[in-house]
C-alpha cells in the first residue's frame, strides 16, 4: 500500500515556466513533510521540508503549499531552470517507530531551455 | 564536516551469494537508516539503528540483517540474494531516535545476476 501518492510521473516544463507537483497522504499521524532532490546515480538530496502548523512554507524559488484537511501537499518550482532537470520525491514520516520517510513514486522534471 | 559515505559504489553478485554494504554517518550524526530504491521507484525504509540498536524496521525479510559500530558507521548485510534485491541501497544518517531530517548518501547499486 502506498502511503504517500504522488503526481505526475513526469513532467516537461519551459525554461522560466513554473513546475507543480502534487501529494496526497491518508495517515494523520505524518506531521512531517519533506521534499527530496534526486539526480541520476546521486542519493536525495533534501530540498525543503514544512510540518503541517503551516499551510505554505518558501525557499528561494521552491514553495511548498501545505493542505491539512484535504491530507494535500505540492511543490511548486518557480522560475524553473534547466538545472532542475531532476527526479523529485514527496515524503512524509510520523510519530510512530522511527519516524521512517515513507517516500512517494517520484516525479521526472525535465525543464527545456 | 563530512557527509554521509558508502562503499561500494557498484556491486555485482550472483544469486544466493551474500553482500554487505557499508556506510558512514555525517559527522555527529548518531542514527543510520536505510532504503532500498528499486529502479524508477521511490526509496523504502529497510531498517534503521540509533545507539547501536534496530530502532524500527519496514516490510523486509530477515535475511536482511544490520549493525551499526560504536562510531556509528552501518552495514547491511543480505543473504542469499534474489534477482529483485538488485537496486540502488541509500544509507541516510541524521541526529536522535527516530529522526526526521536524514540526510542521504550516494547509495550502492547492487546488481544480481
Amino acid at each position: 500500500q502506498q502511503q504517500v501518492k504522488q503526481s505526475p510521473q513526469s513532467l516537461i516544463v519551459q525554461k522560466g515556466g513554473i513546475s507543480i507537483i502534487n501529494c496526497a497522504y491518508e495517515n494523520t499521524a505524518f506531521d512531517y513533510f519533506p521534499w527530496y532532490q534526486q539526480f541520476p546515480g546521486k542519493g536525495p538530496a533534501l530540498l525543503i521540508a514544512i510540518r503541517p502548523d503551516v499551510s505554505e512554507k518558501k525557499e528561494g524559488r521552491f514553495t511548498i503549499s501545505f493542505n491539512k484537511s484535504a491530507k494535500q501537499f505540492s511543490l511548486h518550482i518557480m522560475d524553473s531552470q534547466p538545472g532542475d532537470s531532476a527526479t523529485y520525491f514527496c515524503a512524509a514520516s510520523g510519530q510512530t517507530g522511527a519516524n521512517n520517510l515513507f517516500f512517494g513514486t517520484g516525479t521526472r522534471l525535465t525543464v527545456i531551455p | 564536516e563530512t557527509g554521509v559515505t558508502q562503499s561500494p559504489t557498484h556491486l555485482i553478485k550472483t544469486r544466493g551469494q551474500q553482500v554487505t554494504l557499508r556506510c558512514s554517518s555525517q559527522s555527529g550524526h548518531n542514527t543510520v537508516s536505510w532504503y532500498q530504491q528499486a529502479l524508477g521507484q521511490g526509496p523504502q525504509f529497510i531498517f534503521q539503528y540509533y545507539r547501536e540498536e534496530e530502532n524500527g524496521r519496514g516490510n523486509f525479510p530477515p535475511r536482511f540483517s544490520g549493525l551499526q559500530f560504536p562510531n556509528y558507521s552501518s552495514e547491511l548485510n543480505v543473504n542469499a540474494l534474489e534477482l529483485d534485491d538488485s537496486a540502488l541501497y541509500l544509507c541516510a544518517s541524521s541526529l536522535g531516535a527516530g529522526p526526521r531530517v536524514q540526510f542521504f548518501g550516494p547509495g550502492t547499486r547492487l546488481t544480481v545476476l
